[in-house]
């Protein structure tokens, strides 16, 4: 059985802060995708990451992806109230495309 | 813009009334799937079509259909729905190879009274 496990579930931190998302899959697949929702909202690509050691950035947000520990890791840097949200990770299913996700990880940003 | 549009964003019907979602795309994308997510919850792949190719989760309960007409549109058939069918459903596309994101629509949210 394909899984899909994030940590921390439940996130609440200070901005300014750092801290980092962790993911943990039980495939060997070589991508993997995070997803940003918004209460009440929809799915928001945010990276895809293909390969082993492929690191994304985009603002305050950086993925990584280490195949060989079936690992990838959301870091926020100096945390903005913006950034609240829950963040999905999700890879590749058996059939080569259709996407599994974890639980994703509940972000609150506080002042 | 190229979209993945779901109507309607919201939708109540009774316990046992059949009910229909429907997704239209205009990105031309091969595949079109059909998540359920519940409160909290991950979205949980319910099936995908790539092209004409129906496939089914092997945890999909019967209670849910889906039909592809053209390239453009899916739909989703909830024949009984049951107080446990509550939940947002998500439409998405992907181009269908390994590598590309999915497209998500804004989703269509079920209360069943």
């Amino acid at each position: 059985e394909l899984k899909v496990e994030q940590n921390p579930l439940f996130l609440s931190m200070q901005e300014g802060k750092n801290y980092t998302i962790y993911c943990n899959y039980s495939t060997t697949s070589d991508r993997l995708y995070w997803y940003r929702q918004d209460p009440g909202k929809s799915l928001e690509s945010l990276f895809v990451l293909l390969s082993n050691g492929a690191v994304k950035q985009e603002g305050r947000l950086m993925a990584s992806l280490d195949t060989k520990a079936r690992l990838s890791t959301l870091h926020i840097t100096a945390a903005v109230h913006d950034l609240s949200a829950t963040y999905f990770c999700a890879v590749e299913g058996y059939s080569g495309y259709a996407l599994n996700f974890g639980k994703g990880t509940s972000l609150l940003v506080t002042p | 813009d190229a979209m993945v549009i779901q109507n309607p964003r919201y939708q109540v019907t009774q316990f046992g009334k059949p009910v229909t979602l429907s997704c239209s795309q205009t990105l031309n994308h091969n595949v079109m799937y059909w998540y359920q997510q519940k409160s909290s919850q991950a979205p949980k792949l319910l099936f995908h079509y790539y092209d004409k190719d129906f496939n089914n989760e092997a945890d999909t309960p019967d209670n849910f259909q889906s039909r592809r007409p053209n390239t453009s549109f899916c739909f989703l058939d909830i024949r009984s729905p049951g107080l446990g069918d509550a939940a947002m459903y998500l439409c998405a596309t992907s181009i269908g190879q390994g590598n590309s994101p999915l497209h998500f629509g804004n989703g269509t949210r079920l209360t069943v009274t």
